[in-house]
């Protein structure tokens, strides 16, 4: 059962254009909401975050939207440029009274975002 | 600060071989996570550590997987035997906080490829 699911497998964007990348969640407990991107041979590096008491959250070229109703994420980032081209991966938690669920993500398959120049 | 550390970065054995995967979190992170990656799927979480209690094992296959965390600090991931399923990146992880939503902002390393033949 994928719980988090990114259905766009790839994306190509021209440089300084906007890139929209899309997340879709099944699960209603998921409360906290991440963005990881990935470069190859390297481990995934946080990028921005949302929790479900807010719906938009935004650092520098980066923006989160949140739609609880829709269970809906998308990362937006303005201007794309070169060094953006990498996999990103939408990750979701929840928190639970005795908070153990701490730092247990699931994760989406991953979009690989290319930036042309 | 230093990141966390993970070797060996490759590794290529036959199936029913075993095989072991060392991690070094960061300094002071006291909650460390194992995720394993298959080819084409995000991240799965398998085991995660409190100083060198388990909060969690409950994705890990317990039949071949065991992984420990002696004196709280490096982490060792065992697999025996293997199978040729098991042939994926292993993605140590490593949090300062327990509790939080800070404490679902994971650092990883750049992680252990395996493929078992």
């Amino acid at each position: 059962d994928q719980q988090v699911k990114q259905n766009s497998p790839s994306l190509s964007v021209q440089e300084g254009r906007i890139s929209i990348l899309n997340c879709d969640y099944t699960n209603s407990m998921f409360d906290y909401f991440l963005w990881y991107k990935k470069y190859p041979a390297e481990g995934p590096t946080f990028l921005i975050s949302i929790s479900s008491i807010k719906d938009k959250n935004e650092d520098g070229r980066f923006t989160v939207f949140l739609n609880k109703s829709a269970k809906h994420l998308s990362l937006h980032i303005v201007p794309s440029q070169p060094g953006d081209s990498a996999v990103y991966f939408c990750a979701a938690s929840w928190i639970f009274i005795g908070g153990t669920s701490y730092g247990k993500l699931t994760f989406g398959q991953g979009t690989i975002l290319t930036v042309h120049p | 600060e230093a990141g966390v550390a993970q070797s060996p970065r490759y590794k290529i054995i036959e199936k029913r071989q075993s095989v072991a995967f060392w991690c070094n979190p960061i300094s002071g992170h006291a909650t460390l996570y194992w995720y394993q990656q298959i080819l084409g799927q995000g991240p799965k979480l398998l085991i995660q550590f409190q100083n060198n209690g388990v909060v969690d094992d409950s994705q890990l296959p317990k039949d071949r997987f065991s992984a420990e965390r002696l004196k709280g600090v490096d982490s060792t991931l065992k697999i025996q035997p293997a199978k040729l399923e098991d042939s994926a990146v292993y993605l140590c992880a490593s949090s300062p906080r327990s509790t939080g939503s800070g404490a679902n902002v994971l650092t990883f390393g750049a992680g252990s490829r395996l493929t078992v033949l």
